[in-house]
């Protein structure tokens, strides 16, 4: 079964740097590409980056790229998105989630719960 | 700047048939957007219904149905039920590794 637990969320200032974590178990996770998707309060889901399963490539959405960075290490399971410059509208409960499985890869496979983080002075 | 487009809410009548829409603001959605559907409820992750257009996500009623009508990405529930009422976000690959959600509609079963 599928586990996904997202991390490291909370309180941050603005303009200050936050690390997300999200630790992968139940599937074969050197084998996925992954995805951080948020979601704002009372707002809907908002895709944010990609890492391809091998992490040779990475790609985000205008609105982080340049301030957010995802990585992974695929020896201990985890996923990881590094946020720096925060602005208050980065506000939101961040998901990582497995993209579907070949060749339906195209798609967000499995939630988690998320983790909230709050840029707020 | 390319926008999903979704109608922003929706009702429908327990049993009743509904088809929520997901389109773009200059363009046709065609199968190589493979649109994915997810549904979402208050306080919850969201649960995958459908994607590649037309393929049901494991565990997923037969009463949801996706589909291309017109010139856009279509999900049909079918037979609504009470605890259907939820969001649905639809999301399409642009390609370029990018990809962009819609803005979501939020259905009411009454």
């Amino acid at each position: 079964q599928v586990h996904l637990v997202e991390s490291g969320g909370g309180v941050v200032q603005p303009g200050r740097s936050l690390r997300l974590s999200c630790g992968a178990s139940g599937f074969p996770f050197r084998n996925y590409g992954m995805h951080w998707v948020r979601q704002a309060p009372g707002k809907g889901l908002e895709w944010v980056a990609i890492i391809w399963y091998d992490g040779s490539k990475k790609y985000y959405a205008d609105s982080v790229k340049g301030r957010f960075t995802i990585s992974r290490d695929n020896s201990k399971n985890t996923l990881s998105l590094q946020m720096n410059s925060l602005r208050a509208e980065d506000t939101a409960v961040y998901y990582c989630v497995p993209t579907g499985h070949a060749p339906d890869w195209y798609y967000f496979d499995n939630w988690g719960q998320g983790t909230l983080v709050t840029v707020s002075s | 700047q390319t926008v999903v487009t979704q109608e922003p809410s929706f009702s429908v009548s327990p049993g009743g048939t509904v088809t929520l829409t997901c389109g773009l603001s200059s363009g046709s959605v065609s199968t190589k957007y493979y649109p994915s559907w997810y549904q979402q409820t208050p306080g919850q992750a969201p649960r995958t219904l459908i994607y590649s257009t037309t393929t049901r996500s494991s565990g997923v009623p037969d009463r949801f149905s996706g589909s291309i009508v017109g010139n856009k990405a279509a999900l049909t529930i079918t037979g609504a039920q009470a605890d259907d009422e939820s969001d649905y976000y639809c999301v399409l690959y642009m390609g370029s590794g990018i990809w962009v959600f819609g803005g979501g509609t939020k259905l009411t079963v009454l």
